[in-house]
């Protein structure tokens, strides 16, 4: 089975704190994605990788940065957090793009 | 237009009847096709996928595509109240080079009244 883990369940930021979310997968996927899930919006796409040190804009990348530094591991990176932040973050893993999704527990955040 | 369209719902069944979930999408390059199921508080989960054209079973479960279309369709039989979730319609779309990414549609809520 496929294991996919992110950090925390749950976070709460301040405005203005850089926020670090990781996720690490234990399948040796190549592919790997950042989703944020809001009501009513559902499930967008903020940054992917297909490759370590790779990186692609999703839909909404503004206020995002992310880091590969190693094949299992992804890291969603706010540089400074603001309210509309606040979110359901999710961590994906594919093998290659006909792959389905392998989703982490998620991170609940909060940026008060 | 949206990449991938779905109903929002609510959708409402009894229990025992089908339940019918559609979802068109927008690239007709798009060669994959996927069916979420996501409980409330919970991370989605994967019912099935499909890549061809017509129908495609597992248990009570049938997807059926149409790439002409561009529309696909997840079938609930014999549906339980267990089966009370959002469902997420994900198609593959092309973004540049040779990669993909997985876009999702709004999702479907499901409830099956006992």
């Amino acid at each position: 089975d496929v294991k996919v883990t992110q950090s925390s369940r749950y976070l709460v930021k301040r405005t203005g704190e850089k926020v670090f979310l990781e996720c690490v997968q234990d399948m040796d996927h190549e592919n790997m994605f950042w989703y944020r899930q809001d009501p009513g919006l559902g499930l967008r796409l903020i940054y992917f990788s297909y490759d370590v040190k790779m990186k692609e804009k999703g839909d909404i990348p503004e206020g995002y940065s992310v880091s590969r530094e190693k094949k299992e591991r992804f890291s969603l990176i706010l540089e400074s957090a603001s309210t509309n932040q606040t979110s359901m973050y999710l961590c994906a893993t594919r093998q290659g793009n006909n792959s389905p999704l392998h989703f982490g527990n998620g991170t609940r955040l909060t940026v008060t | 237009q949206k990449e991938v369209e779905q109903n929002s719902g609510p959708l409402s069944v009894p229990e025992g009847a089908i339940a019918s979930l559609n979802c068109t999408y927008s690239d007709r390059g798009s060669q994959s096709f996927f069916w979420y199921r996501q409980y409330s508080g919970k991370s989605p989960e994967l019912i099935m996928f499909i890549y061809s054209n017509g129908d495609k079973e597992d248990g009570r479960f049938t997807a059926q595509l149409n790439k002409a279309s561009q529309y696909v369709s997840l079938l609930i039989r014999d549906s339980q109240p267990s089966d009370s979730a959002t469902y997420l319609c994900a198609v593959n779309i092309y973004s540049g080079g040779s990669n993909y990414k997985l876009t999702f549609g709004k999702g479907t809520l499901l409830t099956v009244n006992p």
